[in-house]
């Protein structure tokens, strides 16, 4: 089976930047990717991440090393309206289900 | 394009009974996907379908089921309901063009159950 670590929450000053770690053991890998879920909303796609390296998609950047079985996702400039959880998630292969961690909460504060 | 709708949003039962959640996937897309949301918990996979087949299924005892429709509906039933399935009910779906499970799943508002 899977298993996923992340930290259950993180605190960080508006304008700066957060980094939240994510650690997973997989029997297959296909590929780490991260939702964001507002209180009260639905997750919604962040990035994904198959290849070692950062992908960057404007605040927010994913990178991921294959080889330590380890990713994070890093948010820069942060604003209040990023106050949110953040799920971290992987699949065993093509066809198997997509596996979240279980959620690191981030408040943003003035 | 219409994202994911679930209905209800909101239900309330009593131990002992069952209930049937609906979800319809965006236009196109073949994979629909079941997710039990809990405080703490995160979100834990129930069951996929795909073309009205279960592809994958989660960790969840026999009272949890579901189904797909020809246009990818799809519903989930939870019988003989325990405190315990008092959750979120989060249903995702995805194009699977391919037929795969990797394409990102985009996910509805989600069914507020509660217990009683």
């Amino acid at each position: 089976g899977q298993s996923l670590e992340q930290p259950s929450e993180v605190t960080a000053v508006e304008g700066a930047i957060v980094q939240i770690n994510c650690t997973y053991q997989t029997s297959g890998f296909y590929g780490l990717s991260w939702y964001q879920q507002h209180d009260g909303g639905a997750p919604t796609f962040l990035s994904y991440n198959a290849l070692d390296g950062l992908e960057e998609t404007g605040r927010f950047s994913s990178f991921l090393s294959r080889s330590d079985s380890y990713g994070y996702l890093l948010l820069q400039e942060l604003q209040m309206k990023d106050s949110a959880s953040y799920f971290c998630a992987v699949r065993d292969s093509g066809n198997t289900p997509l596996v979240f961690g279980k959620g690191t909460r981030l408040s943003v504060i003035a | 394009k219409a994202g994911v709708t679930q209905t209800p949003r909101y239900l309330i039962k009593t131990r002992g009974q069952q209930v049937t959640l609906s979800c319809s996937p965006i236009s196109g897309h073949r994979s629909v996907s079941w997710y039990q949301q809990t405080p703490g918990q995160g979100l834990q996979f129930l069951f996929e379908y795909f073309s009205e087949t279960q592809r994958n299924k989660g960790n969840f005892p026999g009272r949890f089921s579901g189904r797909q429709f020809s246009n990818s509906r799809s519903e989930m039933n939870v019988s003989t309901l325990e405190l315990g399935d008092s959750a979120l009910y989060l249903c995702a779906s995805s194009l699977a063009l391919s037929g795969g499970s990797t394409d990102t799943q985009y996910f509805g508002p989600g069914t507020r159950l509660t217990v009683l």
